[in-house]
C-alpha cells in the first residue's frame, strides 16, 4: 500500500540553525512527492514538490530531493527563521485519487 | 489564496446537533477532498468526489456524509455530533483525472462541539 512516515516532532531550533525533517515513503508505482506547510491558524499550503526520481524541489530556502533508492524525501533548510515556525507535512500521490499524508512535524524556531 | 473557499470559518454547536460545511473548489477543478484535523493529530482523509460521484472513502464515520453538486461545490454533513468531532475540517480540490499534482486547500472550517 501507500504510506508516508514522517519524523516525529515537535522540533525546536534556534534561529539560523540547520533544519532536517525526515520523510520516507512506501508506494506502488512512481509517486509524486510533496511538502506542505501549515502556519498557525491557516490551511495547508504547498511548499515544494518533486515528480520523479532525483528531482529536487525548492522554495523559500527549503529543499527536498526525491531519492528512489532510499524511498526518501527529506526536507532541509540551511538557516531557519522564526517565521518558519509551522507544521510541515510530507505527502505522496500515485494517481488522481487521494494524497497520502504523514502525521506532520511541528517546528518552533526561537530567536 | 488557493482559490478554494470554505464556509463557515468557525462553528460552535452542541452535542447531538447537525451541521453542514460547504466547499467551493477552484474554478474548473472536478475533484474535491475532505479531511479532518483533530488537535495534535495529522490529517485524516474522509472522502473524495469527482464530478459529482464518490471516488474514494477514508475514515469517515457513518454519522458523516458528503455530496458534490452539479456546480461542483461540495457539502459535508455531520450529524449526531459528539465532543470528539471538534476539529478543523479541510476541503481541497484538484483538476481531476490525469492530474497527479498537488491538492489545493481551503482555509478550513473549525467546528467546536460543546
Amino acid at each position: 500500500g501507500n504510506s508516508v512516515t514522517q519524523m516525529e516532532g515537535p522540533v525546536t531550533l534556534s534561529e539560523e540553525a540547520f533544519l532536517t525533517i525526515n520523510c520516507t515513503y512506501t508506494a506502488t508505482g512512481y509517486p509524486s512527492l510533496f511538502w506542505y506547510v501549515q502556519y498557525p491558524g491557516e490551511g495547508l499550503q504547498l511548499l515544494l514538490k518533486a515528480t520523479k526520481a532525483d528531482d529536487k524541489g525548492s522554495n523559500k530556502g527549503f529543499e527536498a530531493t526525491y531519492r528512489k533508492e532510499t524511498t526518501s524525501f527529506h526536507l532541509e533548510k540551511g538557516s531557519v527563521q522564526v517565521s518558519d515556525s509551522a507544521v510541515y507535512f510530507c505527502a505522496l500521490s500515485t494517481g488522481a485519487n487521494n494524497l497520502f499524508f504523514g502525521t506532520g512535524t511541528r517546528l518552533t524556531v526561537i530567536p | 489564496d488557493s482559490g478554494v473557499t470554505q464556509t463557515p470559518k468557525h462553528l460552535i454547536t452542541a452535542t447531538g446537533q447537525r451541521v453542514t460545511l460547504r466547499c467551493s473548489p477552484r474554478s474548473g477543478d472536478l475533484s474535491v477532498y475532505w479531511y479532518q484535523q483533530s488537535l495534535d493529530q495529522g490529517l485524516q482523509f474522509l472522502i473524495q468526489y469527482y464530478n459529482g460521484e464518490e471516488r474514494a472513502k477514508g475514515n469517515i464515520l457513518e454519522r458523516f456524509s458528503a455530496q458534490q453538486f452539479p456546480d461542483l461545490h461540495s457539502e459535508l454533513n455531520l450529524s449526531s455530533l459528539e465532543l470528539g468531532d471538534s476539529a478543523l475540517y479541510f476541503c481541497a480540490s484538484r483538476p481531476g483525472t490525469g492530474y497527479t499534482g498537488e491538492l489545493f486547500f481551503g482555509e478550513g472550517s473549525r467546528l467546536t462541539v460543546l
